[in-house]
């Protein structure tokens, strides 16, 4: 069945560090997400991203936070200046139809 | 704009026992409602869905009617089980997938 690949799955970084997460969505997915989830909340919209642009995004996603889909099959979140709460899990998720199917997350430790 | 309450947890139940979590939403348009899972250490899981009013979403013996008059999704389980111990969370879409806070459920045998 196919699925949803994010890695690393845990990453530690230093406060101000930057942090790329990767995911690679289903292949012939055309919408794409990012969620994160910080420890014992509720599971927050980040960013959608659709032919190639972002279509949708929340204001926890501000300046310190990009994506990219660089290649046909990586969708990346960069985070340029990491924030000690901006420790969490992150999923990816894609769809093509109504069912998004989402990774098994990135856990982001920043210290 | 778009928005999911559901029940605060936790709920405690026992084996056999009935289950509900209520979820209500407030949307622009018609959007689409899901129960989603997440297991101790795992991502999400899509558990059920339904598109359009009336709609009944059903898996692993769980169910969920899709209620336009009181705006309600709520989740049912006849007999929980202790591997059903796990997070709920309702969710919409009209776009971008939007959660509430979930629910935590723990089935002690």
């Amino acid at each position: 069945e196919p699925e949803v690949t994010q890695t690393p799955s845990h990453q530690v970084t230093q406060m101000g560090q930057e942090v790329i997460l990767r995911c690679v969505p289903i292949s012939n997915h055309l919408y794409f997400y990012w969620y994160r989830q910080i420890l014992g909340q509720k599971v927050e919209f980040l960013v959608s991203f659709y032919n190639n642009e972002i279509s949708e995004k929340s204001e926890i996603f501000d300046d310190q936070f990009s994506v990219e889909r660089p290649d046909g099959s990586n969708f990346t979140l960069k985070i340029r200046s990491t924030k000690l709460e901006d420790s969490a899990m992150y999923f990816c998720a894609s769809r093509a139809g109504i069912q998004a199917f989402f990774g098994q997350g990135t856990r982001l430790t920043v210290v | 704009g778009n928005s999911v309450t559901q029940m605060e947890g936790p709920v405690t139940l026992s084996e056999e026992a009935f289950l509900t979590i209520n979820c209500t939403y407030t949307a622009t348009g018609y959007p689409s409602l899901f129960w989603y899972v997440q297991y101790p250490g795992e991502g999400l899981q899509l558990l059920l869905k339904a598109t359009k009013a009336d709609d009944k979403g059903s898996n692993k013996g769980f169910e969920a009617t899709y209620r336009k008059e009181t705006t309600s999704f709520h989740l049912e389980k006849g007999s929980v089980q202790v591997s059903d111990s796990a997070v709920y969370f309702c969710a919409l879409t009209g776009g971008a997938l939007i959660f509430g806070k979930g629910t935590t459920l723990s089935v002690s045998s």
